[in-house]
């Protein structure tokens, strides 16, 4: 079955960065879009970044551009989501997210667990 | 600030049907058949429910449907149960935003 398994997440002072990795098994990582979604504690869900089977397409948010950056090594089965420039807004579970297409955009069919980012000085 | 419309909060009692809705715009909801609807129960991560407005996922009870019309959506809950207190999403892709978009989210609550 489809496991998504999220790690390096923790506790990291504002302006720091922190890469978080989901290691994918139970399919063909390389056939499917990937997402990273997150949810502050006690809030609703927020999409942050999606790249595409073969990672030549990407898109994130609004509120991460320029700081986040999704990226997958299809070799490893691995999606990652590097962060820079974090701020105390960051904080939250991410969790890494499985499309149901090749592309992205036909929507999340398969969550992980999710790791806690908290961004505190 | 969502650009899908859910209200925040729904109920009912067991066995009652509950329906909540998720409001959207052309660029959404209206254009593509990849409405998706999720549940979140305490404590654990979403889950998919409906695919495509109105698709059940394997092991998901017919209990759930959801529906379409325009620009907006609805999950329907029959026989509610006391297991189905959580938070429902809907999202879609958003064509003008090129990203994935939630709604606000709905907690149900059994009464």
């Amino acid at each position: 079955q489809v496991q998504l398994v999220e790690s390096g997440g923790g506790a990291v002072q504002p302006g720091r960065s922190l890469r978080l990795s989901c290691a994918a098994s139970g399919f063909t990582f390389s056939g499917y879009g990937m997402h990273w979604v997150r949810q502050a504690p006690g809030k609703g869900l927020e999409w942050v970044a999606v790249i595409s089977y073969d990672g030549i397409k990407q898109y994130s948010a609004d509120s991460v551009k320029g700081r986040f950056t999704i990226s997958r090594d299809n070799s490893k089965n691995t999606l990652y989501l590097q962060m820079n420039s974090l701020r105390v807004e960051d904080t939250a579970f991410y969790f890494c997210a499985r499309d149901r297409g090749y592309t992205g955009n036909y929507g999340i069919d398969n969550w992980g667990q999710g790791t806690l980012v908290t961004v505190s000085s | 600030q969502s650009v899908l419309t859910q209200p925040p909060s729904a109920s009912g009692t067991p066995g009652q049907r509950v329906t909540i809705s998720c409001s959207g715009s052309p660029s959404n909801i209206g254009s593509n058949n990849n409405l998706n609807w999720y549940q979140q129960l305490p404590g654990t991560a979403p889950k998919l429910l409906i695919y495509r407005h109105d698709q059940r996922p394997s092991g998901v009870p017919d209990r759930f449907t959801g529906s379409k019309s325009g620009t907006s959506a609805s999950l329907a809950i029959s026989g509610l149960q006391s297991e189905d207190e959580g938070d429902y999403y809907c999202a879609a892709w958003d064509d003008s935003l090129s990203g994935l978009i939630f709604g606000g989210g709905t907690k149900l609550t059994v009464l």
